[in-house]
């Protein structure tokens, strides 16, 4: 069973394009959570999706930043108009239960892409 | 609103040495815990959780964590360090919030053990 899957694990782009990060959960996992993670700030919380539902965002800036999770395909986070303070490492990880009380919502962390903004 | 404090940025112990990595938590309920490793340039890897039940929680790689509920703490220990260890160790609190089993991780400790 393979695990999570995220591309590129590395990603360069210049001030102003655009960013697209792929992430493809666990076989059997519906429930895909996107965190940043930064120098010496640790591992912040962007947003929490189930097939075609975003269920919490709050951890995403309200400009630039918006994810999906069709009911095909990978996750995707994409960064537009990137600025050099986007540069960190995006972490996706995806769990087989979702929120439901009692749930005690195991994360399965895929690798990283480290997003470099020139 | 939980939140997990890591208050060492950095850990250092002597191979061979017992090591302890701390975690405190704040919630306003029975919350669910865990701990995660990461190698540098990889992603983060399950240790361990505390659910329910006895308090002391083993877990891979001989790492352990203690549940104390009145001091609030999951502290993660392991009995005798391996330079392999040394890596970054997040703390983890789960609760139900928002409508979903929301999961807050601390800022992270990073453990040298030296050889």
């Amino acid at each position: 069973n393979a695990g999570v899957m995220q591309n590129p694990r590395h990603l360069v782009r210049r001030r102003g394009q655009e960013a697209r990060l792929r992430c493809s959960p666990m076989k059997g996992h519906s429930h895909v959570y996107w965190y940043r993670q930064l120098p010496e700030e640790g591992l912040k919380f962007m947003v929490y999706l189930q097939k075609e539902n975003i269920i919490d965002e709050s951890g995403m800036p309200k400009e630039r930043f918006s994810a999906e999770f069709p009911k095909e395909g990978p996750s995707i986070l994409r960064i537009q108009q990137v600025v050099r303070g986007d540069s960190a490492a995006y972490f996706c990880a995806s769990s087989p239960r979702g929120g439901a009380a009692g749930n005690y919502n195991e994360q399965f962390f895929g690798p990283g892409t480290r997003l470099t903004v020139l | 609103a939980q939140s997990v404090a890591q208050p060492e940025d950095q850990v250092n112990v002597a191979e061979g040495n017992p090591l302890t990595v701390k975690c405190t938590y704040s919630v306003s309920g029975n919350p669910y815990l865990f701990w995660y490793v990461q190698y540098p340039n990889r992603g983060l890897q399950f240790l361990l959780k505390y659910i329910t039940g006895d308090n002391l929680v083993k877990g891979s790689y001989g790492f352990e964590a203690e549940f104390n509920k009145s001091q609030t703490s999951f502290h993660l220990k392991k009995p005798s360090a391996l330079v392999s260890d040394s890596a970054l160790y997040f703390c983890a609190v789960s609760l139900y919030s928002g409508g979903y089993q929301k999961v807050t991780f601390g800022i992270g400790t990073k453990l040298q053990v030296i050889p």
